[in-house]
This record gives C-alpha cells, sequence and structure tokens, in this order.
C-alpha cells in the first residue's frame, strides 16, 4: 500500500530537550516536504526536499533541522524545542511532474507539545 | 508570491446534494498545479483531486470534480451526492514552477463542510 508514515504521532516534551519525527514514503517520490498546521493560521511549509541531499527552507524554518540522506526518508529534527513549536505536524510526499507537484500525500501527523 | 484564497469559512448541505466549494488563486507563473485536500475531525489529510495548469480537461475524482476556470483564476471543488462522511475542512492548495516559490506548496484558510442529513 502507498503511503507516508509518520513516527511518533504524538509526543510530549519539555523544553530544549532535541527531538527527531521520522517520516518515510514507499512510493519512491523526489519530493518530500515538512509542514505544521496551527489554529487560524492554516498549513505552513517549514522544509522541503527536491531530492536526496537537496533541501530548502519553507515559509517558517526557524528552529528545525532536515535531512535528506535516502530518498524514502526525511526526517525533522527540532534540536531545541520550544512552546511556539508545539503543533500538529505533517509530513508529505510527492510525484513530480517536470517542476510541477502533483499528487501529494501526507502522513498521519504528528501532534507535538513542548512544556 | 502565490496566493490561495477560500472566502466561504463554513458551507452548509443536505445530504445527496451537490456543493461547490470555491477556490480563487493567484500567481505569474504560467505553469502551476492546484491540489484539493479533505481534512476530517481526526486530522489526516487526504488528498481529492489534482489540477495542472495546462490540462485542457476538468479534473474528475469519483464524485470530485474540480472546475477549472484558468481566465477567472478559480479552481473550485464540486462534491456531488452529499454524504455524511463528506464533513470534514477542505483545503484548496497550490504549486508552481518556477521563481523563488519552486517547490512549495501554498494553502489557503480551509471551508469548514457540514452535511446534513
Amino acid at each position: 500500500e502507498a503511503q507516508v508514515t509518520q513516527n511518533p504521532r504524538y509526543l510530549i516534551t519539555v523544553t530544549g530537550k532535541k527531538l527527531t519525527v521520522t517520516c518515510s514514503q514507499n512510493m519512491n517520490h523526489e519530493y518530500m516536504s515538512w509542514y505544521r498546521q496551527d489554529p487560524g493560521l492554516g498549513l505552513r511549509q517549514i522544509y522541503y526536499s527536491m531530492n536526496v541531499e537537496v533541501t530548502d527552507k519553507g515559509d517558517v524554518p526557524e528552529g528545525y533541522k532536515v535531512s535528506r540522506k535516502e530518498k524514502r526518508n526525511f526526517p525533522l529534527i527540532l534540536e531545541s524545542p520550544s512552546p511556539n513549536q508545539t503543533s500538529l505536524y505533517f509530513c508529505a510526499s510527492s510525484r513530480r511532474v517536470g517542476n510541477i507537484l502533483n499528487e501529494q500525500y501526507f502522513g498521519p501527523g504528528t501532534r507535538l507539545t513542548v512544556t | 508570491a502565490q496566493k490561495i484564497t477560500q472566502t466561504q469559512p463554513g458551507m452548509f448541505v443536505q445530504e445527496k446534494e451537490a456543493v461547490t466549494l470555491d477556490c480563487t488563486y493567484d500567481t505569474s507563473d504560467q505553469s502551476y498545479g492546484l491540489f484539493w485536500y479533505k481534512q476530517p475531525s481526526s486530522g489526516e489529510m487526504i488528498f481529492l483531486i489534482y489540477q495542472g495548469s495546462y490540462d485542457e480537461q476538468n479534473a474528475t475524482e469519483g464524485r470530485y470534480s474540480l472546475n477549472f476556470q484558468k481566465a477567472r483564476k478559480s479552481a473550485n471543488l464540486v462534491i456531488s451526492a452529499s454524504q455524511l462522511g463528506d464533513s470534514a475542512m477542505y483545503f484548496c492548495a497550490m504549486s508552481v514552477a518556477g521563481g523563488t516559490s519552486y517547490g512549495k506548496l501554498t494553502f489557503g484558510q480551509g471551508t469548514i463542510l457540514t452535511v446534513h442529513p
């Protein structure tokens, strides 16, 4: 079954404790991305990757890191989480047709609470 | 910069009737893609339908169709024969091919659809 998986699904942590949210896709998609969703602000892109070893900042990259060492995995790293990073996080992957994204699929989401 | 506007914060429809969710977009790119997603109360984002800017036919996927009017820059989602399970938040989104927004996906604020029995 074609899918994007994220782990963990729920996480409560404390300020400053480094954490990693994993993301994996089995569709051989070149493009992967991370979003956060906050009430009243909608979905905002954090980082994206057009291919292995190619990553770029989205609209809200501060406080986050990513890496793309393999095509299927795109982990999101919070080196020193703060309460304003409490949010619902989505990983997504997409086929590309030329430079246009196509059929972008989302993971189930990770609810992160930073106290 | 790209912008997606969804002007309907909430919509109501009777079960088995059709409903149109509005989406207008703004971009100077000639090459772009338009998406619709459904987010039920459980929180997951479900891909519904995709329309490329050069696609001549309106996209359809089962009960979903995308009414693409390029000159008006609109990409409305039409859901035919609404079901109770269609009650959810719906997002319109856009991806462009070039410029500084290459690779980015821009979302609208969403429309909450409620289907009444």
